[in-house]
């Protein structure tokens, strides 16, 4: 079956580093996308990895184990407004995307 | 950047009444269009996918006659929910893939959703 694994809720502080994990069981793999939603919006993109490794995007960056089947997503310099859940996807061998059931973050001062 | 429209963004029907919610692509061409439903503190759940010129794929436990897709161009998809209920009150978003999108470009672009509530 297809399974994507991540926490339900962290908490972290204001300025510090968060790492959300993301464990993925799917059929056939062509990469993993972090997306962030607001409470009572849609998603947005934030990250997309098909290669092992570490891709940064200014204060956010993701990583990817293919053969682990594992990625992270990590916050630095955590805000007040990077509270939200955190979604993550894994894009199938039919190219659709299998979601996880996402990550609330929480942001203290 | 890509962008994607839905409409209404919120509206309130009465049981029993059907309602039409529209997704369009405005910048781009889009093969495929996603409908998804998120009920509160849950993630998305996959309900259909759209494809133009094509009948829609749903998702099992997902009622085809209930919720009718038509994607009748490459930037507008909609969503009808017949005969709603008061269950099926929900945020329902739909999302679209790029016509142009390859191996490393499936990421879908996100409608800002729209809020039914069914009295």
């Amino acid at each position: 079956g297809q399974n994507i694994d991540q926490p339900t809720e962290m908490t972290a502080t204001e300025g510090a580093i968060v790492q959300i994990n993301c464990t993925y069981q799917t059929s056939g793999f062509n990469g993993l996308f972090w997306y962030q939603q607001h409470a009572g919006e849609a998603p947005t993109f934030l990250s997309y990895n098909v290669l092992d490794g570490l891709e940064e995007k200014g204060r956010f960056s993701s990583f990817l184990s293919r053969s682990k089947g594992y990625s992270y997503l990590l916050l630095k310099e955590l805000q007040m407004k990077d509270s939200a859940s955190y979604l993550c996807a894994s894009l199938d061998s039919n190219y659709q995307l299998i979601w996880g059931a996402g990550t609330k973050l929480i942001i203290k001062p | 950047g890509a962008v994607v429209s839905q409409h209404p963004s919120r509206v309130i029907c009465k049981s029993g009444t059907s309602v039409k919610i529209e997704c369009r692509s405005l910048d781009f061409q889009a093969t495929t269009m996603f409908w998804y439903r998120q009920f509160p503190k849950q993630s998305l759940m996959l309900m259909a996918t759209s494809n133009e010129g094509s009948k829609a794929t749903y998702e099992q436990g997902v009622e085809k006659d209930k919720f009718l897709i038509n994607h009748a161009s490459l930037t507008l998809s909609t969503l009808t929910v017949t005969s709603a209920h008061p269950e099926d009150s929900s945020f329902y978003i739909c999302s679209a893939r790029d016509i142009r999108g390859s191996g490393d470009s499936y990421e879908q672009y996100f409608g800002p959703g729209t809020r039914l509530t069914v009295t």
